[in-house]
């Protein structure tokens, strides 16, 4: 039960896109097509905002997308605003019935 | 709206136990499989465990199995999570999280958390 890989951090300026990378194994992300996508703010529960690879739940902006290749999952912020700076976590539903999470990425918006 | 309220976190020496609750309300809670998740401080996130709608199905990580257990009243729309033999590591934030069902494996609503201290 191997935690995914996520960069520690990431940044882009106001307007900017960003994307932040999520690897797994054959055994996760790269066997099934449910990775989701958690934003949380300091002293916040997590919020959903992207799942099964690429939908977005009712009352998520389309500035956030994602995708997945292979073993690697993305997470792309586009048009980059202050509010997005937060944490990110990716997600994965695994063989042997459980979920593993990736170890989060802090983005900052310059 | 989907509410989730978890209770029941506090102080225990390592070695004790603890009993957290979530009471559901919004929702269908019988319908819905539902999520433990565990934040240690300043660190990410942690899936803790899963149990079914029934409860007749429960899946765990392996760094809890054995001394946690989750379970549910339907009747009363609560989610509990028994903490057994605890250690300094269980120490963090435990949300409850439905599942979003549709067999779209995620999480799709959280509490805002129960915190709980393993210290002696």
């Amino acid at each position: 039960q191997s935690a995914l890989t996520q960069p520690p951090s990431a940044s882009g300026s106001p307007g900017q896109s960003v994307t932040i990378s999520c690897t797994g194994t054959s055994s996760d992300v790269g066997s099934y097509n449910y990775v989701s996508w958690y934003q949380q703010h300091p002293g916040k529960a997590p919020k959903l905002i992207i799942y099964e690879v690429i939908k977005r739940p009712s009352g998520i902006p389309d500035r956030f997308s994602g995708s997945k290749s292979g073993y690697t999952a993305s997470l792309t912020v586009s048009g980059l605003q202050a509010e997005d700076e937060a944490d990110y976590y990716c997600n994965s539903y695994a063989s042997s019935n459980i979920w593993v999470f990736g170890g989060g990425t802090k983005l900052t918006v310059l | 709206q989907v509410q989730l309220v978890e209770s029941g976190g506090g102080v225990v020496q390592p070695g004790g136990s603890l009993r957290l609750s979530c009471a559901a309300s919004g929702f269908t809670f019988k319908n819905f499989n539902m999520h433990w998740v565990r934040q240690a401080p300043g660190k990410g996130l942690e899936w803790v465990t899963f149990i079914s709608y029934n409860g007749n199905s429960k899946f765990y990580a392996d760094s809890v199995k054995g001394r946690f257990t989750a379970s549910r009243d339907n009747s009363r729309n609560t989610l509990h999570l028994q903490l057994n033999s605890l250690r300094a590591e269980d120490t963090g934030i435990y949300y409850c999280a439905k599942d979003s069902g549709k067999d779209q494996y995620c999480l799709d609503c959280w509490g805002q958390g129960a915190l709980v201290s393993v210290s002696s």
